[in-house]
């Protein structure tokens, strides 16, 4: 199984970056994804990281590392239309290819 | 419409009722995914379907669910006997294989009273 671990909410101001924090406990990995979900609406995916490092996708980067179980989503410039849920989900190669487990996601505020 | 469509939107029903909630897959995806979401929490996975069969169904919670996939398109999350417990909004999503980042339909918010 995983534990999937991120701050239940963070606040930020326009303009500014947030650093968004996923910390997993698996017996495997074979693939972190990150989502966004705005209220009322479906997850839209954002990234996805299986090897060590930095990917960075316009105003959006996630970082993975595998020793450390630890992956982060950076979104610069803030602007009003982030404000929304980040949902970190976890591939483990115990598990099916098709089954994701999420972690119950980080409410990120964003205020003028 | 190129995405994935829920119907209904909206379903209330009472306790001990039957429900069917449909998905619509984005047109080509072989994989289709079935999730259920409660207030503050991420998805939690139920079943996929890789073509027209279950690939895993482990997330299933108990005999009261199950779904179908006919013709490896459309398919149906069937509920018996609903509790109160299984208000959820439940989602759908679909990939090309299952391996590829998942596409999430707007969900079919269930409601049990």
């Amino acid at each position: 199984g995983q534990n999937i671990d991120q701050p239940t909410e963070m606040t930020a101001t326009e303009g500014a970056i947030v650093q968004i924090n996923c910390t997993y406990q698996t017996s495997g990995f074979n693939g972190l994804f990150w989502y966004q979900q705005h209220a009322g609406e479906a997850p839209t995916f954002l990234s996805y990281n299986v090897l060590d490092g930095l990917e960075e996708k316009g105003r959006f980067s996630s970082f993975l590392s595998r020793s450390k179980g630890y992956s982060y989503l950076l979104l610069k410039e803030l602007q009003m239309k982030d404000s929304a849920s980040y949902l970190c989900a976890v591939r483990d190669p115990g598990d099916s290819w098709g089954k994701l487990q999420f972690g119950a996601g980080t409410q990120v505020v964003v205020t003028p | 419409g190129a995405g994935v469509s829920q119907t209904p939107s909206n379903k209330v029903t009472e306790k001990g009722k039957y429900v069917e909630l449909r998905c619509d897959p984005i047109s080509g995806h072989t994989a289709l995914y079935w999730y259920r979401q409660s207030l503050g929490q991420g998805p939690e996975f139920l079943i996929y379907f890789q073509g027209t069969g279950a690939a895993d169904d482990s997330g299933l919670p108990n005999d009261r669910f199950f779904a179908v996939r006919p013709e490896g398109s459309v398919s149906t999350l069937k509920i018996q006997r609903t509790e109160r417990g299984d208000s959820a909004v439940y989602l759908c999503a679909s990939s090309l294989r299952d391996r590829n980042e998942q596409f999430f339909g707007p969900g079919t918010r269930l409601t049990v009273l």
